[in-house]
C-alpha cells in the first residue's frame, strides 16, 4: 500500500530497554521526520534526514539514534528507554524541507515507559 | 518563552460558526508558516501554508500572516461537524526544524 506507516503502533517497554520504531514510506521522498507529540509541548522534532545517509538532529535529540540507510526507511532507536520518553512518535515524509511541500505524517506508536 | 504559542481551548462553537484560531510566535526569521488539522488518533494532515505575510483562502479556509505583530490566524467560515479535530499552527525560518504550537481542540456542535 502507497503511503507511510509505523510499525508497531502500541509498545510497552521498561526503563533501561532498547526500543526501535519503525518508518517506511512509498513515495520516494527526500526528507524524512521524526517527532514527538506531548501535552502541553506539541510536535517537536527529534531528528530528520535530507537523504539516505544524512541525518541531523533536530529541537530534542538527545537519548535517540536514528540510521537512513534506505530512502524508504528511519528508524528510531531509544537505546535504553526512560519514563520521560512514553510519548506519542509520528514520523513524516516530505520532497523538500521548507513550507511549500506537504509534510505526510504517519499514524504514530503510543510509546509507554513503565 | 516557547517559539511558538498556541491557545490550547478547548473551543465549542455551534455548526454555522465562524471559528477563529490563533499563534504567536517570537522568531522574526520564521518565512513559512503552515496550519495542520489532527483528527484523535491520527497523524497531522496539512491544510494550509503561507509565505511571509498575507492572505490565502482555500474554500472555507482563510490563512492569515502578519510578520509585524508575529501573529497569524486561521479561519473557518460555515463551520461543519466534521471540522471538529485539534487545530496545529506550524513555522519555519530558513533552517530545516519546524516548531508547531500546542494546538487547539475544536468541536462543532450539530
Amino acid at each position: 500500500d502507497a503511503g507511510i506507516t509505523q510499525s508497531p503502533r502500541y509498545k510497552i517497554t521498561e526503563t533501561g530497554r532498547q526500543v526501535t520504531l519503525m518508518c517506511h514510506q512509498t513515495w520516494s521522498h527526500s526528507y524524512m521526520f521524526w517527532y514527538r507529540q506531548d501535552l502541553g509541548h506539541g510536535l517537536r522534532l527529534i531528528y530528520y534526514s535530507a537523504a539516505a545517509d544524512i541525518t541531523d538532529k533536530g529541537e530534542v535529540p538527545d537519548g535517540y539514534v536514528v540510521s537512513r540507510s534506505k530512502t524508504e526507511n528511519f528508524p528510531l532507536t531509544l537505546e535504553s528507554a526512560t519514563r520521560s520518553q512514553t510519548s506519542v512518535y509520528f514520523c513524516a515524509s516530505s520532497w523538500t524541507s521548507d513550507g511549500t511541500d506537504t509534510q505526510y505524517f504517519g499514524p504514530g506508536t503510543r510509546l509507554t515507559v513503565l | 518563552q516557547k517559539e511558538v504559542e498556541q491557545d490550547p481551548g478547548p473551543l465549542s462553537v455551534p455548526e454555522g460558526a465562524i471559528v477563529s484560531l490563533n499563534c504567536t510566535y517570537s522568531n522574526s526569521a520564521f518565512q513559512y508558516f503552515m496550519w495542520y488539522r489532527q483528527y484523535s488518533r491520527k497523524g497531522p494532515e496539512l491544510l494550509m501554508y503561507t509565505y511571509s505575510s498575507g492572505n490565502k483562502e482555500d474554500g472555507r479556509f482563510t490563512a492569515q500572516v502578519d510578520k509585524s505583530s508575529k501573529y497569524i490566524s486561521l479561519f473557518i467560515r460555515d463551520s461543519q461537524p466534521s471540522d471538529s479535530a485539534t487545530y496545529l499552527c506550524a513555522m519555519k525560518g530558513t533552517g530545516n526544524q519546524f516548531y508547531f504550537g500546542t494546538g487547539t481542540s475544536l468541536t462543532v456542535i450539530p
